[in-house]
């Protein structure tokens, strides 16, 4: 069965910190990997990555996919109050038909303390 | 109107009640998609449109019945609910179409649902 982890499931830092977050897989017919952040109600995109090994980067956000392993890290530096959220991870997977389904991870809840 | 937009955004309904949510995407796009996000659980894909074509069923109960007018607009159609079925409900769309490689969702605000 396709899954998406992703660990801690909750952090706490204050801010100015750099956090890590992670995300690993077990999928078939990969397509690509998304981070979204949801903070109230939609989640928002942040990144789609396709290739292993080539950073994205915006802002103090980064992320990295390694196909090879199976696992992608989204890196946050000089955190700060807003950037609490949760963070989703999800792969998206092609079955055969016309359109992609993604597969999301539970998230990881992040608090930013002043 | 801009994005992806749902109404209500938020409804409370009784078991014996039949109720619709209304998804909009203003976006050009031909895929939409239904999600229940319930608390302290991945986020789980219900119901797939592609060109209007429902191309997914993930084993929704039919106590959920979608429909898909158009490439624009998506409904999901509620009746007899169990107060287990009180969620979060996300619409998203994405490009779509035949051979579509990137296909990044943009998503609603939800319709927060509680079943009494």
């Amino acid at each position: 069965e396709d899954k998406v982890v992703q660990s801690p499931l909750s952090l706490v830092v204050h801010e100015g910190d750099t956090v890590t977050l992670n995300c690993s897989y077990e999928v078939t017919n990969f397509r690509s990997l998304l981070w979204y952040k949801q903070e109230k109600k939609a989640p928002t995109f942040l990144f789609m990555l396709t290739s292993s090994g080539i950073e994205k980067k915006s802002g103090r956000l980064s992320s990295i996919l390694d196909k090879k392993e199976l696992f992608s890290i989204l890196n946050i530096t000089a955190t700060q109050t807003g950037d609490s959220a949760v963070y989703l991870c999800a792969v998206e997977a092609n079955y055969g038909g016309a359109t992609n389904k993604l597969i999301f991870g539970t998230g990881t809840l992040l608090a930013v303390q002043p | 109107e801009t994005g992806v937009t749902q109404t209500p955004r938020h409804l409370v309904m009784g078991m014996t009640n039949k109720k619709s949510l209304k998804c909009e995407q203003h976006l050009g796009h031909n895929a939409m998609y239904w999600y229940k996000q319930s608390a302290k659980k991945p986020l789980e894909l219900m119901f797939v449109y592609n060109f209007k074509e429902q191309t997914e069923n993930n084993s929704v109960p039919s106590r959920f019945s979608p429909e898909c007018p158009n490439s624009s607009h998506l409904f999901l159609h509620l009746h007899t609910l169990q107060p287990e079925d009180s969620a979060l409900y996300l619409c998203a769309s994405s490009q779509g179409g035949w051979l579509a490689t990137y296909n990044e969702q943009f998503f609603g605000p939800g319709t927060r649902l509680t079943v009494l």
